[in-house]
């Protein structure tokens, strides 16, 4: 299995700033993805990270809020810019496992927008 | 419009006793369906995978069955324990080879008591 790790795993920001959520992998992985959790909702994809390309976003999410990078097949980042507190929610990045259908997660991180 | 339902929204039982969480889902095509636990403050873990083919599925305490043609799950929970206490998530893929496309439920939200 992966092992996964996100920083940072809290945070409370204001609004119209932007911050910035890292997630590690302790494994290679081809294809990563980053979900959002609202208060009392589903997990929501945002988007798909595969290194060495643009990341590809699900309807009702743009690169100019979310910008990712995946610089290598071990680490990605999720920025999330001019915040208001509608996205305050809990952030979680996800890599598929080596087996049909596994997908491993990270803790998340618990961002509130003030 | 691809759906998955689960009831009850919340449960509260003893330690010790068996209870059973209900899905149902509106997803087509269909190719497999999920049960996560997601501890408070963790990301969701992978309990049980099953095809459309597949009727039961065991792992340790957390049995899940499947019936394709009613398009209904359930996740048993046998002799509870304290630790069980968490959210658990249904979630349906109608694709095997994309985990883009994966329905995810709101989850039941258990708590085992002493």
């Amino acid at each position: 299995s992966a092992v996964i790790s996100q920083k940072p795993s809290r945070d409370i920001c204001q609004r119209g700033t932007s911050l910035t959520i890292q997630c590690q992998v302790d494994s290679q992985v081809t294809m990563m993805f980053w979900y959002r959790q609202q208060p009392g909702q589903s997990l929501t994809l945002i988007a798909t990270a595969n290194q060495g390309s643009e990341a590809t976003y699900e309807s009702g999410f743009v690169i100019d809020k979310f910008p990712i990078s995946r610089p290598n097949l071990t680490f990605s980042t999720l920025t999330v810019s001019n915040m208001s507190p509608e996205d305050s929610s809990i952030y979680l990045c996800s890599v598929e496992g080596q087996a049909w259908g596994e997908q491993y997660f990270g803790p998340g991180t618990r961002l509130t927008v003030t | 419009k691809n759906q998955v339902e689960q009831s009850p929204q919340s449960l509260i039982i003893l330690e010790g006793k068996n209870c059973t969480l209900q899905c149902n889902y509106t997803v087509s095509p269909f190719s497999n369906l999920r049960w996560y636990k997601q501890d408070t403050g963790r990301g969701p873990v992978s309990l049980t995978i099953m095809t459309f083919s597949e009727n039961t599925k065991s792992n340790g305490r957390y049995t899940a069955t499947l019936d394709a043609d009613t398009k209904q799950s359930s996740l048993h929970i046998t002799a509870s324990q304290l630790s069980d206490s968490a959210s658990y998530i249904c979630v349906v893929s109608p694709d095997a080879g994309n985990n883009r496309k994966l329905i995810w439920g709101l989850g039941t939200s258990l708590a085992v008591n002493p």
